[in-house]
């Protein structure tokens, strides 16, 4: 398996509260993102990078941002969680951009 | 406004035999494709990718299949085991510039003992 961890694994907040998710990868490849997963969407890119500080957006970016200070180091933030924001998060890292390889999750629930 | 269609929500299949799951695209642009199994709990697991300049890509039991002109592609596995049983994405991503991928909704595959 592709060195990835994602932390925190479960949590519950409320909504309203800023809520921030850490992706840590330790095979030092250029590209790092973020998706959600929803029953009946599948999986869909929230925010990815290129490269130490920099970022784009993907297709649900709205209420989400993103910072890549370190290689190593993908944080995404929710600056004020709402109940729609309730899913599972996946952060993936990728070499060269062509395939893909995922963290095991973040179940985050917004009460 | 879905780019990449899996119209299958489940399949079942018997253990040996072969597991066809299909995916359908919208999207002319898109030119490389990947397919991903998912168990419970887990994260995706990369399985295999195709180029838009092939039309078969093969790794062990897992074929992927690309109709550009259909605009499909499927993933066979053969011989399907318990294993298997998972749920199944495809993915699609134009290669100008960088690889920003759809993923479609995923199949549910149960292989039967």
């Amino acid at each position: 398996d592709a060195g990835i961890t994602q932390s925190p694994r479960h949590k519950v907040t409320e909504t309203g509260t800023p809520v921030t998710l850490r992706c840590h990868q330790t095979e030092n490849h250029r590209y790092m993102y973020w998706y959600r997963q929803d029953p009946g969407h599948g999986l869909r890119l929230i925010h990815y990078s290129y490269g130490v500080k920099d970022t784009d957006k993907g297709e649900v970016s709205d209420g989400y941002s993103v910072s890549r200070s370190k290689t190593e180091d993908f944080l995404l933030t929710l600056e004020s969680a709402t109940s729609s924001q309730t899913s599972v998060y996946f952060c993936a890292i990728s070499k060269l951009g062509e395939e893909q390889y995922f963290g095991p999750g973040t179940r985050l629930t917004v009460t | 406004d879905q780019q990449v269609k899996q119209n299958s929500p489940s399949l079942s299949v018997q253990e040996g035999r072969i597991s066809i799951l299909n995916c359908d695209y919208t999207n002319s642009m898109f030119d490389y494709f990947l397919w991903y199994k998912k168990y419970p709990a887990e994260g995706p697991t990369f399985l295999i990718s195709i180029s838009s300049i092939k039309d078969k890509n093969e790794d062990g039991r897992f074929t992927v299949f690309l109709n550009k002109s259909a605009k499909h592609l499927s993933l066979h596995i053969v011989p399907s085991q318990p294993g298997d049983s998972a749920v199944y994405f495809c993915a699609a991503s134009p290669t100008s510039g960088t690889y920003k991928y759809i993923f479609g909704t995923g199949t549910r595959l149960k292989v039967l003992a």
